[in-house]
């Protein structure tokens, strides 16, 4: 069974940092991209960043380029995004999601975890 | 970027009803268009990719069509348990891969 579990939100200040972290499960980690994908409270979903398999190409939505560093470790079967400059807008839910490429889709997804930015 | 038009924000219809959900894409974007099913709290569930391949395990009640700039999601005859908020996303060449507004359906 595939699984995905997001970890690491929090309440950090504006202008802080945080580090989420997404393990999975259930599937062959190192042969899939995966993505990032955000809600605030309220809205609608927000693609933020995806990696390839190997690590070698990662895409960003512009608003978070040059803020946040998407990354993975396939030995320990971990997705992460590394979150720095924080602002209030970045408040969101923050999804991990697994792509399938030759489908073009996002076929299975983590709980979420919340992240809260404000002083 | 690629901008997804989704309508109508908001359904409101009775069990058993023919639902349909719209999305326009501001360019070309082939068939590369995925529907997803958000319950509250809960993440979303992949329903249809590729604008009209109904992931496995998804009730044959639901279905997708079109190409290019215009597509089509449909639930044919609408249950209780379908009550959520419905996302497009296109998934064409290059990122980022944007979701349309949402549709949220209710029960009449």
């Amino acid at each position: 069974e595939v699984q995905l579990v997001e970890s690491g939100g929090g309440l950090v200040q504006p202008g802080g940092s945080l580090r989420l972290s997404c393990a999975a499960s259930g599937f062959t980690f190192s042969s899939y991209w995966m993505s990032w994908v955000r809600q605030a409270p309220g809205k609608g979903l927000e693609w933020v960043a995806n990696i390839k398999e190997d690590g070698s190409e990662r895409y960003y939505v512009d608003s978070v380029k040059g803020r946040f560093t998407i990354s993975r470790d396939n030995a320990k079967n971990s997705l992460y995004l590394q979150m720095d400059s924080l602002r209030a807008d970045d408040t969101a839910v923050y999804y991990c999601a697994r792509e399938v490429r030759v489908y073009k889709c996002q076929d299975f997804w983590g709980q979420g975890t919340l992240v809260t930015v404000s002083s | 970027d690629i901008q997804m038009t989704q309508s109508p924000s908001s359904l409101s219809a009775s069990v058993g009803d023919r639902v349909t959900i719209t999305c326009q894409a501001s360019q070309d974007i082939n068939t590369y268009l995925n529907w997803y099913q958000q319950k509250p709290g809960k993440a979303p569930n992949l329903l249809i990719y590729d604008a009209s391949n109904l992931k496995t395990g998804v009730p044959s009640r639901f279905s997708g069509s079109g190409s290019g700039t215009d597509f089509t999601f449909t639930i044919s005859s609408l249950q209780p348990e379908d009550i959520a908020t419905y996302y497009c996303q296109q998934y064409d060449n290059l990122p980022p891969f944007t979701f349309g507004q949402g549709t949220e359906l209710e029960i009449k």
